[in-house]
């Protein structure tokens, strides 16, 4: 499994855009890029997937560039409730994605 | 709510004693997950179901704890003797075969052991 790397934490402001950039120089040819946000004493949630180029979503936009070493999620706009860990995961998806692979994620701190 | 659910939500037991977990997944799904966390870290893989095979264990899962699914629905998660290190959040997650890279989180279990 390609390992990723994050970093640790990041502080914004409301209304700012906030973009997170993993890191994942071993990505093989049929890794799919995920990411997940927790809450604190909640289970982590989906946020968005992609392979390539850009996909987005009604919550974030997931940028990934040609050779794929590195993936950045973007939040527009965010809200005090923004505040969570960002966690970015890739794995597979021929075989199924069996297991989801966590690191200690991107703790984001949204102030007013 | 059709959600992933857990049960119970809290867990305070005695170090020797064994506990019991409950995950009712989204009825759709027939991939079903069980990850455990620590303060501080993301979750672990512990296991994982498709229907009701277990086709994976981490090495995380030592004799002490099993999971089962008996008819692919809910499943539990056991650990037996309980040590002060089992103290944890375990999390169920379940999915569509397809679409695994997207699983859906319980809110999870909280395990302190005394």
């Amino acid at each position: 499994l390609a390992k990723t790397t994050q970093p640790i934490s990041m502080d914004s402001y409301e209304g700012q855009e906030v973009n997170i950039t993993c890191s994942h120089n071993n990505i093989a040819t049929n890794d799919y890029i995920t990411w997940y946000q927790q809450f604190p004493s909640q289970g982590p949630r989906f946020i968005i997937q992609g392979y390539k180029t850009k996909v987005t979503n009604e919550v974030a936009s997931l940028f990934i560039p040609a050779d794929r070493k590195s993936s950045t999620l973007s939040l527009p706009r965010v809200s005090l409730s923004d505040t969570a860990v960002y966690y970015c995961l890739v794995g597979d998806m021929d075989t199924g994605f069996q297991k989801l692979v966590f690191g200690t994620g991107t703790r984001l701190l949204v102030s007013p | 709510d059709t959600g992933v659910s857990q049960d119970p939500r809290h867990k305070i037991t005695k170090r020797g004693q064994n506990v019991t977990f409950r995950c009712d997944p989204i009825s759709e799904h027939n991939r079903l997950y069980w990850y455990r966390q620590t303060l501080g870290q993301g979750p672990e893989f512990l296991t994982y179901f498709q229907n009701e095979a277990q086709l994976e264990k981490s090495r995380l899962l030592s004799d002490r704890f099993s999971a089962e699914r008996p008819k692919g629905s809910f499943s539990t998660l056991e650990i037996q003797r309980t040590e002060q290190g089992d103290s944890a959040m375990y999390l169920c997650a379940s999915s569509l075969v397809e679409g695994a890279g997207e699983q859906y989180f319980g809110p999870g279990t909280r395990l302190t052991v005394t």
